[in-house]
């Protein structure tokens, strides 16, 4: 167990509808981080947060947002989605000390499957 | 642009025997680190190691060894004695080091223990 909880396990939702994913990083962590993990384009960086401000962008299409709270929890909104979004999507922590790459330890992920 | 090629894409092994999955990384860093991550069936992505560039030792943890050849761009790691559980998908990874940068992974190897 990483530490990271994720919410939910699993979402199944239609084409053009919009979701949100959660994410809890370990107790102590600042920075959050967003990935994709699908078939055709394996595991895709999205976005990172750091202490509530955005710090990174990675792949993520315009349709996605995230955010992080001042608690530290993140939320991915995916919105308008697609057939192509079906995909598990992770959240990793890492303790968020500048200037230095730490381990990024991950979240269990979110099995999304849009019909 | 950074970039981590797993060429191997499936090794299937009977128990017992050692393996070894390769990695190979692109990148302009002088400074940078690079990790492997282990995904069981269950689908988390569990740590395994973090080495940073300039330490270039061989790490010995258990069954598990890890071959770091900043000559070759190369950071292999090998299972000796394999065993069942370690059947998953196995990640290189690639960050720079500074700023708490993405992950670039690789497409992974599915590795396959055979009883």
């Amino acid at each position: 167990d990483s530490g990271v909880t994720q919410t939910p396990k699993h979402l199944i939702t239609a084409t053009g509808q919009r979701v949100t994913l959660r994410c809890s990083p370990r107790s102590g962590d600042l920075s959050v981080y967003w990935y994709q993990q699908s078939l055709d384009q394996g595991l895709q960086f999205l976005i990172h947060y750091y202490n509530g401000e955005e710090r990174a962008k990675g792949n993520i299409l315009e349709r996605f947002s995230a955010q992080q709270f001042p608690d530290l929890h993140s939320e991915l909104n995916l919105s308008s989605l697609e057939l192509g979004d079906s995909a598990l999507y992770f959240c990793a922590s890492s303790i968020g000390t500048s200037g230095v790459q730490e381990t990024q330890y991950f979240g269990p992920g979110t099995r999304l499957l849009v019909l | 642009a950074q970039k981590v090629t797993q060429a191997q894409t499936e090794i299937s092994v009977v128990e017992k025997e050692d393996v070894t999955l390769d990695c190979v990384y692109e990148t302009r860093d002088t400074t940078y680190y690079l990790f492997w991550y282990k995904q069981p069936p269950s689908g988390e992505l569990v740590f395994l190691i973090r080495r940073n560039s300039f330490d270039e030792q061989n790490e010995i943890s258990g069954r598990y060894s890890w071959n770091f050849q900043k000559s070759t761009s190369s950071f292999n790691f090998t299972i000796t004695a394999s065993q069942v559980v370690d059947s998953a998908v196995y990640f290189c990874a690639l960050s720079p080091n500074f700023g708490n940068e993405k992950l670039t992974f690789g497409t992974g190897t599915r590795l396959t223990i055979i009883p």
